[in-house]
């Protein structure tokens, strides 16, 4: 596709069950971020990919959260056992292998956990 | 601890004016600094990137400063129309990673 493509674009959950969010980045980016943004917030970091590299799990609120990107393209974003804390917006966004390099953005799946 | 300060306080002018938003950060030493443009229900979209040893950089109506000695960039837009209304987040490289601020809403009236 022409853009990084997220699904679903929105998920409502109940509290205590498990969530996958889906990044689909732009063909031949191999770096790839997720951040969360609650209302009226910034973005916060959740983790990074990078080519064949570990990835940067750093920020990543709790072990409840999880990602995997397989054969350096699609990537899924796994919560376990959501929290009503955990509803916000979850933006993915992929780039180039260049230092500094932009980042281009889906959309975003907005979670809702009831 | 590391910060990264955007007025949180809607900027409203008026259209032809120009607007000028402002990114303050606190222990980062960042390469790069990034701003984006987000709209409602969407992901953000880049504008413009400039580097720790540029002043300024331009694009259009778009103009960045980036002083590493007071920690600030600037933001302007000339010459604003209301199709410049959205909220202008700023994102700061380092250690690998984008660090973004909570954006400020710019309302451009006609």
């Amino acid at each position: 596709g022409a853009g990084v493509s997220q699904s679903p674009s929105n998920k409502v959950t109940e509290k205590g069950k498990d969530v996958e969010l889906r990044c689909d980045p732009i063909s031949g980016h191999t770096a790839l971020y997720w951040y969360r943004q609650s209302l009226g917030q910034g973005l916060e970091f959740l983790i990074y990919f990078q080519g064949n590299s570990a990835p940067d799990k750093s920020g990543l609120p709790s072990d409840r959260f999880s990602a995997e990107r397989t054969g350096g393209s699609v990537s899924t974003l796994t919560i376990q056992r959501t929290q009503q804390e955990d509803s916000a917006v979850y933006l993915c966004a992929s780039s180039l292998d260049r230092v500094g390099e932009k980042l281009f953005f889906g959309s975003g799946t907005q979670l809702s956990v009831l | 601890s590391q910060k990264i300060e955007q007025n949180s306080e809607a900027l409203n002018i008026q259209e032809g004016k120009t607007a000028t938003l402002t990114c303050n950060y606190t222990n980062y030493s960042p390469a790069y600094l990034q701003w984006y443009r987000q709209d409602p229900g969407r992901g953000p979209v880049f504008l413009l990137l400039i580097r720790e040893n540029e002043k300024e950089k331009r694009k259009e109506r778009l103009k960045v400063t980036f002083d590493t000695t007071l920690k600030q960039s600037l933001f302007h837009i000339t010459a604003s129309q209301p199709a410049d209304s959205a909220t202008y987040l700023c994102a700061l490289y380092n250690f690998n990673k984008f660090y973004f601020g909570s954006g400020t809403k710019l309302n451009v009236k006609p």
